[in-house]
């Protein structure tokens, strides 16, 4: 079936390093991604998205990658500080199939180490 | 910052019994979206509502649910008998446009059937 998933469920990171929190989907007609974060009791908060027709978009501290050909998804983070300790989920849609609903992955755990 | 807003926080029910779950979404928004997550696991899409009227559901909306806009401010999701298994947290989300727009969520209704 179609479904977006996540290769580590839980990362640690030392306060001040970059974290990497990957994402693999299967549904090659997806051509809108977007990275949540949820705080212990908040619903998701919107990080950054990034379109099919573009490889890479960066925000504040933060950047996605789009690999189209191995349907990866990568959120970046620079400079990771105990803030940014939460669960991060990436979602996809597809624009030019009509769909507005967002399939979630799994989520990663970033833990922040001091 | 505008926000989407859900009430109650938490609601307690016995199975059976009819709730409704209220949001209120951004005020320029003109999409509105129910989604659920069930402890541990994903978030997942169950139904979209435009101009009045759904355009998207999932699997798991089914005759049980039903979605309704009273008024200019509120969206409502109702479960008409409630399940053990309709134990989640439900959230709402709202966005300006329909595909490609951003969807921002709620905190969350958190349903607990007993």
């Amino acid at each position: 079936g179609e479904s977006v998933g996540l290769h580590l469920p839980t990362l640690s990171v030392q306060e001040g390093d970059n974290s990497i929190i990957n994402c693999a989907y299967s549904n090659s007609a997806s051509d809108y991604f977007i990275w949540y974060k949820q705080e212990s009791g908040k619903g998701p908060q919107f990080i950054i998205d990034i379109r099919s027709n573009m490889d890479k978009r960066q925000g504040q501290r933060v950047t996605v990658l789009l690999n189209k050909t191995v349907k990866h998804l990568s959120l970046q983070i620079a400079a990771t500080q105990p803030g940014d300790s939460a669960v991060y989920f990436c979602a996809e849609t597809g624009i030019t199939s009509g769909t507005y609903k967002y399939i979630f992955g799994t989520g990663t755990r970033l833990k922040v180490l001091a | 910052e505008p926000e989407v807003t859900q009430t109650p926080s938490h609601q307690v029910t016995q199975m059976g019994q009819e709730v409704i779950l209220r949001c209120v979404p951004i005020s320029n928004h003109l999409y509105f979206y129910w989604y659920r997550q069930i402890l541990g696991q994903k978030v997942e899409f169950l139904v979209s509502f435009y101009n009045n009227e759904i355009s998207e559901k999932s699997e798991i909306f089914d005759d049980q649910f039903s979605v309704e806009r009273p008024d200019g401010s509120n969206f409502t999701l109702k479960i008409r008998s409630t399940k053990l298994e309709d134990s989640a947290m439900y959230f709402c989300a709202s966005s300006r446009g329909g595909g490609g727009n951003i969807q921002y969520f709620g905190a969350g209704t958190r349903l607990s059937v007993l």
